[in-house]
């Protein structure tokens, strides 16, 4: 059970193109899933938690314009990098958490962007 | 302040025991939980503590004293396959997760 699913799980594009990623909890509801990013040897880096319903919240230092999050129903979390640029080349991460309180997170299997 | 301190980095040997330690510092606590990260993948659930004493999950056993604020993973019979990344997590009092940074476990042959 608790099987989180992230697609695409490879992304490669021009620099200035719009990228979605989905996140999908397959066997649970989820109110709140996360965005995580992580450079290569770096440790996971907590970019906004997403609430169903409602805005998500960003992280200090993360652009809530550039990191469009959308968390339409309680299995459903989406991630639009806006206008993206080499530097925004990372692994990103999403992870789902059941609803009771004292559940761990569920990872997907990660997206690979590359921006050229 | 939150703070999460775990070993950047252990050496073990194939078939031996490691023990991997975390202390924690948070606002509230609802538990600790650890991860495993191989290279280039997402994390994976290993385990929970939310009381006190040791939690045995075949190989692999976690201990947590609230007290202390401190945890630790314990890998017993290490394979190759248990190379990776070991990261610590602690749960505040908004349900939160605050990530150690990791410790990478590389096991010699």
């Amino acid at each position: 059970g608790a099987v989180v699913s992230q697609h695409p799980s490879w992304v490669i594009c021009k620099s200035g193109t719009s990228v979605k990623i989905e996140c999908r909890s397959l066997d649970f509801q989820a109110t709140t899933m996360f965005w995580y990013r992580q450079f290569p040897k770096q440790s996971l880096m907590l970019m906004a938690t997403s609430n169903e319903g409602s805005k998500a919240t960003y992280e200090q230092g993360v652009e809530k314009d550039k990191f469009l999050i959308n968390h339409a129903s309680l299995t459903l979390s989406t991630l639009t990098v806006t206008s993206a640029h080499p530097e925004d080349s990372s692994f990103y991460i999403c992870s789902a958490k059941e609803v009771a309180e004292y559940q761990p997170q569920h990872f997907g299997d990660g997206t690979r962007l590359s921006i050229l | 302040g939150q703070n999460i301190d775990q070993p950047t980095e252990m050496t073990a040997t194939e078939g031996a025991i490691v023990q991997i330690n975390c202390t924690y510092q948070t606002s509230g606590f609802n538990g600790l939980f650890w991860y495993q990260q191989h290279a280039g993948e997402a994390p994976t659930f290993l385990s929970y503590n939310v009381l006190d004493g040791l939690e045995e999950k075949g190989r692999f056993s976690s201990f947590l004293s609230r007290s202390k604020g401190y945890s630790y993973l314990l890998l017993k019979e290490l394979q190759m396959k248990d190379s990776a990344s070991y990261l610590c997590a602690s749960m505040d009092s908004n349900y939160q997760l605050i990530w150690g940074a990791g410790t990478k476990l590389i096991i010699k042959p």
